[in-house]
């Protein structure tokens, strides 16, 4: 069974950082494409960001410079660093696994809350 | 960027009736077209891929059509769990994935 633990939410005030982590179990994600997409209180979903298999980084524009994600092949475990947070960027961040890049996200961790405010 | 627009933003419905939520691309995403389920506090669960395949465990009663820039998602007889928001989402454009802003089916 596949499951995605996110971890590392909380308050913080604008221009903090914080690193959110999801360790997976059920899947290696060092095999496959993760990504992390959130969502602002009562809107839509939003891609953040992926790292596939051979460690290569793609982020929405609305992050590029920010945010940072990696992946720690012996923990089994990716992360986003996010840096100079804006209150925008309050949402529910969920880490989501795809098989291809050309792939729906199959797999969700449960959320986790970051909120950017003073 | 493709944007992808839902509608309606609600629609309200009675169990066992027929529902029907449409989700349109700005340009086409061919079948690269996957449709959400996502109950309060939850997040969202795959039901369709490939603009008309149920992923693993979705009962028969969800079906997805389309193809290009229209898309429907019909739910045959509702069931009080299916009471939900619905999000379209493309996946031609990788890694710029889009969403749609959702369809909230109420009672």
């Amino acid at each position: 069974e596949v499951q995605l633990v996110e971890s590392g939410g909380g308050l913080i005030q604008p221009g903090g950082s914080l690193r959110l982590s999801c360790a997976a179990s059920g899947l290696i994600v060092s095999n496959t494409y993760m990504s992390w997409v959130r969502q602002a209180p009562g809107k839509g979903l939003e891609w953040v960001s992926l790292i596939h298999g051979g460690g290569g980084t793609y982020y929405a524009d609305s992050v590029k410079g920010r945010f940072t994600i990696s992946r720690d092949d012996s923990e089994n475990t990716i992360y986003l660093q996010m840096n100079s947070l804006r209150a925008d960027d309050t949402a529910v961040y969920y880490c989501a696994r795809a098989f291809s890049l050309v792939a729906p996200f199959e797999y969700w961790g449960q959320g986790n809350l970051v909120t950017v405010s003073s | 960027e493709i944007v992808m627009t839902q509608s309606p933003a609600t629609l309200s419905v009675s169990p066992g009736e027929r529902a029907t939520l449409s989700c349109r691309a700005s340009q086409s995403v061919s079948s690269h077209l996957a449709w959400y389920q996502q109950k309060p506090g939850q997040a969202p669960r795959l039901l369709i891929y490939g603009a008309s395949t149920r992923a693993t465990g979705i009962p028969a009663r969800f079906s997805g059509s389309g193809s290009g820039t229209e898309f429907t998602l019909t739910i045959s007889s509702l069931q009080s769990e299916d009471f939900a928001v619905y999000f379209c989402q493309q996946y031609k454009d990788w890694p710029l994935y889009t969403f749609g802003q959702g369809t909230k089916l109420e009672l």
